[in-house]
């Protein structure tokens, strides 16, 4: 398995609700990734988890919320989030966090957000 | 700082045809290059990943050069099909020990028949 699966592919959501993006890898991967994509910009990191670890939070508003289960699967849960805030959503994750050169970094399909 | 350009912006180019995207970047300390391509509303799927000691890597119809020296990227699409019309995005890992990637803003393709 080489792939990062990313559920759902599509969410509609109210500024009120709260929902979870789920992410998922069986490559063996220790490190793991959230990006923001907005329309005809290149992601922008979120958070990374390395070793199951909240290793960075690029500055992210307290309605993001990641979670790291175990070694496979990255959650991000929403909650009050904001019209600007609609955007493709990727999940990412790469080999060795820790050195080396990674050939390794695999990115989801996304799940477009769309926040009403 | 830390960045990747990305020439030109958009191309249109005829069905069977050749194009070369090119990108340059200033992240330093540099680990590697990699080119992705992404389709609207889907993930960057990897194309090539060069190192330093690189300077050619093909993929199928997909060429990438690197000239670590003058900090200079190719991407060369042979015989184009319609299905590469998409983005492709040169990034740039400037950190090793972490994976912290350096995004350019795209060149958006068309192929037209």
């Amino acid at each position: 398995d080489t792939e990062v699966t990313q559920t759902p592919k599509h969410l509609v959501m109210g500024m009120t609700n709260k929902k979870s993006l789920k992410c998922e890898q069986h490559m063996g991967h220790r490190a793991m990734y959230w990006y923001k994509q907005k329309a005809k910009k290149p992601p922008e990191l979120m958070f990374v988890y390395s070793y199951e670890k909240l290793s960075i939070n690029e500055s992210v508003p307290s309605r993001f919320s990641p979670e790291c289960p175990n070694s496979s699967l990255l959650n991000l849960h929403l909650h009050a989030l904001q019209p600007e805030d609609s955007a493709l959503y990727l999940c990412a994750s790469s080999q060795d966090p820790t050195g080396g050169e990674d050939y390794g970094y695999t990115f989801g399909s996304g799940t477009r957000l769309t926040v009403v | 700082k830390n960045q990747v350009e990305q020439s030109p912006q958009s191309l249109i180019i005829l069905e069977g045809k050749n194009c070369t995207l090119q990108c340059n970047y200033t992240v330093s300390p540099f680990s590697n290059l990699r080119w992705y391509k992404q389709d609207t509303g889907r993930g960057p799927v990897s194309l090539t990943i060069m190192t330093f000691s690189e300077n050619t890597k093909s993929n199928g119809r997909y060429t990438a050069t690197l000239d670590a020296d003058t900090k200079q990227s190719s991407l060369h699409i042979t015989a184009s099909q319609l299905s590469d019309s998409a983005s492709y995005i040169c990034v740039v890992s400037g950190v090793k020990g972490f994976q912290k990637l350096v995004f350019g803003t795209g060149t958006r393709l068309l192929v037209s028949p």
